[in-house]
């Protein structure tokens, strides 16, 4: 079956202008995650959404940075007045959830963000 | 939080060679995974382990739990094994936290 799908792969913004990053997670997945990933870095927790609730939002570095899945599937991250310190490949995840076995995460191939 | 520590930072082997990852955990993990991110940056599952053993082909994991580590062991290394590898762990419920990897570089 499908895979976890982000769009677009790639992004270039000029500082101050908003980006809106897509995730398609694996049907019928209920959790869905976003992590941040700096060069040479492991990636790093950003937000958490179980079906359509935003349940952790703690890893968002600013409140420039807002995450949604209205209808519990897609979810877009939202990033305005970027700065270049936003530049980094921003990955999403998905899970069956519910436990255990079921909590293994799938990721996607990411978006690179590049701010100028 | 968890911290995950994961050794050697670097690792360069000839073809067919093998090695031996290790990631190190500071507290007692609900679930723990493998991840080989490939050149184009994709994070490919290799293993679900918060404990035991588990084997794949030329790969095998095992997660010691009680001693808060886990190793995870590649033979006859290909070259299409390059990259990075890393370990994940999920202390509380769900919030991974991933060690700073192993970039690894198999030469032909």
């Amino acid at each position: 079956g499908a895979g976890v799908s982000q769009s677009p792969r790639y992004k270039v913004a000029k500082r101050g202008q908003d980006v809106a990053l897509r995730c398609d997670p694996i049907s019928g997945h209920v959790s869905l995650f976003w992590y941040q990933q700096a060069l040479g870095q492991g990636p790093e927790f950003l937000t958490y959404f179980q079906n359509e609730a935003q349940l952790d939002k703690s890893g968002l570095p600013s409140d420039r940075f807002f995450a949604e899945r209205p209808e519990g599937s897609v979810s877009t991250l939202k990033i305005q007045r970027t700065q270049q310190e936003d530049s980094a490949v921003y990955l999403c995840a998905s899970s069956l959830g519910g436990g255990g076995r079921y909590n293994e995460q799938f990721f996607g191939p990411g978006t690179r963000l590049t701010v100028l | 939080g968890i911290q995950v520590e994961q050794s050697p930072p670097d690792l360069i082997l000839q073809e067919g060679a093998n090695s031996t990852l290790r990631c190190n955990f500071s507290d007692s993990v609900n679930n723990l995974q493998w991840f080989h991110q490939n050149p184009w940056g994709q994070l490919i599952n290799l293993f679900y382990i918060p404990s035991g053993t588990k084997q794949n082909g030329r790969l095998s994991a095992t997660t010691v739990a009680t001693e808060r580590y886990s190793l995870l062991y590649i033979s006859s290394s290909q070259t299409t094994d390059s990259g990075v590898y890393f370990c994940a762990c999920v202390g509380g419920t769900y919030k991974y936290i991933f060690g700073t990897g192993t970039r690894l570089k198999v030469l032909a």
